[in-house]
């Protein structure tokens, strides 16, 4: 079974400085999606960036970039220029290829970073 | 218009009671799921439908029952509440998908339904 674990509880940044999320996971795979999700106050759930595993190339979103390491099995969230609106619960999810053969979506995630951005 | 939208946002009730959550989602979506989100924040997957059709059922007790009577609407049904169900359900919605996930393809989450069980 796929595992998706986050090390860091909780997180601390200054304003304008950057921060990164860690993230490792286990699976057997080869093919896989990951995702990180950000999870404000208001509990909404917000996709902040995915990363396809056959691609070698970190994704990257505005400010939000991704460093895929396979073969370590680690894909953490860098944050430039951290914002206020940045404060919010990180999660780190899985997502298999073969997925239930196309007919469903399921994500496996994290327990979670809870990042504080200092002004 | 609310892509997922869920009701009540917010349910407080006694232990032993019955009650229900509603998502629907106007995205023509395919597929559906409840998630529920512990005390401690840790988010896991309890039901996906597919086009009314159970797909998903993630070792939860029976007494949580979902109904899909279309596949717009995927409700849960919680008999006999106990203490420990007090968390916060999260309904979700997604198009069919094969293996490979197209570019803006994605999970649409409900804003949340906060059970607290007394």
């Amino acid at each position: 079974a796929q595992t998706v674990t986050q090390s860091q509880p909780e997180m601390s940044v200054q304003e304008a400085e950057t921060v990164t999320l860690s993230c490792t996971y286990d699976t057997s795979e080869s093919d896989y999606y990951l995702f990180w999700y950000k999870q404000p106050p208001s509990r909404q759930m917000i996709l902040v960036i995915r990363q396809e595993a056959y691609k070698q190339q970190n994704a990257t979103e505005n400010r939000f970039s991704v460093n895929f390491q396979k073969a370590a099995k680690s894909f953490s969230l860098k944050i430039s220029d951290s914002q206020l609106g940045d404060a919010a619960m990180y999660f780190c999810a899985y997502r298999g290829y073969l997925n239930y053969g196309g007919a469903t979506n399921k994500l496996i995630f994290g327990t979670g970073t809870l990042l504080a951005v200092q002004p | 218009d609310t892509a997922v939208s869920q009701t009540p946002k917010y349910l407080v009730t006694q232990m032993g009671n019955d009650k229900s959550i509603k998502c629907e989602q106007n995205l023509g979506h395919d597929t559906m799921y409840w998630y529920k989100q512990d005390s401690k924040k840790f988010l896991k997957i309890m039901f996906s439908y597919n086009n009314k059709e159970l797909i998903i059922n993630e070792t939860v007790p029976n007494r949580f029952s979902p109904k899909s009577p279309d596949k717009a609407h995927l409700n849960l049904h919680i008999n006999s509440l106990e203490l420990g169900d007090s968390a916060v359900y999260f309904c979700a919605s997604s198009p069919r998908t094969g293996p490979t996930l197209s570019t803006n393809e994605k999970l649409f989450f409900g804003s949340g339904t906060q059970l607290s069980v007394l």
